[in-house]
């Protein structure tokens, strides 16, 4: 299994572009969730989906879109990026079949916005 | 809301030196609480974990005992490794359909030969 991969690793935007960061998981997992991670912080929750056509917001999801058409893939959209969205970025997943939800986390793509 | 809370940072140690990460959390019911290490480059690695009081959670020489009674979750190790350099986060987690994870701000730890 390849786990969580996230694609780019590295991407510099100018302020008002647009990209999408991608995420996919290969273990078939029903929850996938986007964090963001700036610099001596904690991650912090973006959105969040259970399963594929269900998404739902979590704690800083402004200037964010997700969808999920797939179980596999969770792609993160910013319409127009800000200097504030400057942060590493992770996606992960976890599946609910045991007493806790572990998540499982992919590389991270770190993003800067000038 | 739920929170938690890690000892400032960073942290150095020489190898073979013990180790004590403190963390506590505020949270309303009970929550599963959890150590994350994130390797230089890498994204974030589940190490242990302990879902109800009195739990020890342990992995690769790390310890951390889920007490209630101080609401802490400290991890412990009493021999680290220059391998053992790494980011550490402690995260606490209520169950449910919104099972979003709860992050400390981390601490580095650098472990020198």
């Amino acid at each position: 299994n390849a786990g969580v991969t996230q694609t780019p690793k590295f991407r510099i935007l100018k302020i008002g572009q647009s990209m999408t960061l991608q995420c996919t998981q290969d273990m078939n997992h029903n929850y996938m969730y986007w964090y963001r991670q700036d610099p001596g912080m904690g991650l912090k929750l973006i959105y969040y989906s259970v399963g594929a056509g269900i998404t739902d917001k979590g704690e800083v999801p402004n200037g964010y879109n997700v969808s999920r058409s797939t179980t596999e893939d969770f792609p993160l959209r910013l319409e127009l990026a800000a200097p504030s969205q400057t942060s590493v970025y992770f996606c992960a997943s976890s599946y609910p079949g045991t007493s806790s939800y572990e998540q499982y986390f992919g590389p991270g793509t770190r993003l800067t916005v000038t | 809301g739920d929170s938690v809370t890690q000892m400032e940072g960073p942290v150095t140690l020489s190898e073979e030196a013990f180790l004590t990460i403190n963390c506590t959390y505020t949270a309303t019911g009970y929550p599963s609480l959890f150590w994350y290490v994130q390797y230089p480059g890498e994204g974030l690695q589940l190490l242990l974990k302990a879902t109800k009081a009195d739990d020890k959670g342990s992995n690769k020489g790390f310890e951390a005992t889920y007490r209630k009674e101080t609401t802490s979750f400290h991890l412990e190790k009493g021999s680290v490794q220059v391998s053992d350099s790494a980011v550490y986060f402690c995260a606490l987690q209520k169950g449910g359909a919104n099972s979003k994870l709860t992050f400390g701000k981390g601490i580095t730890l650098s472990v020198r030969p």
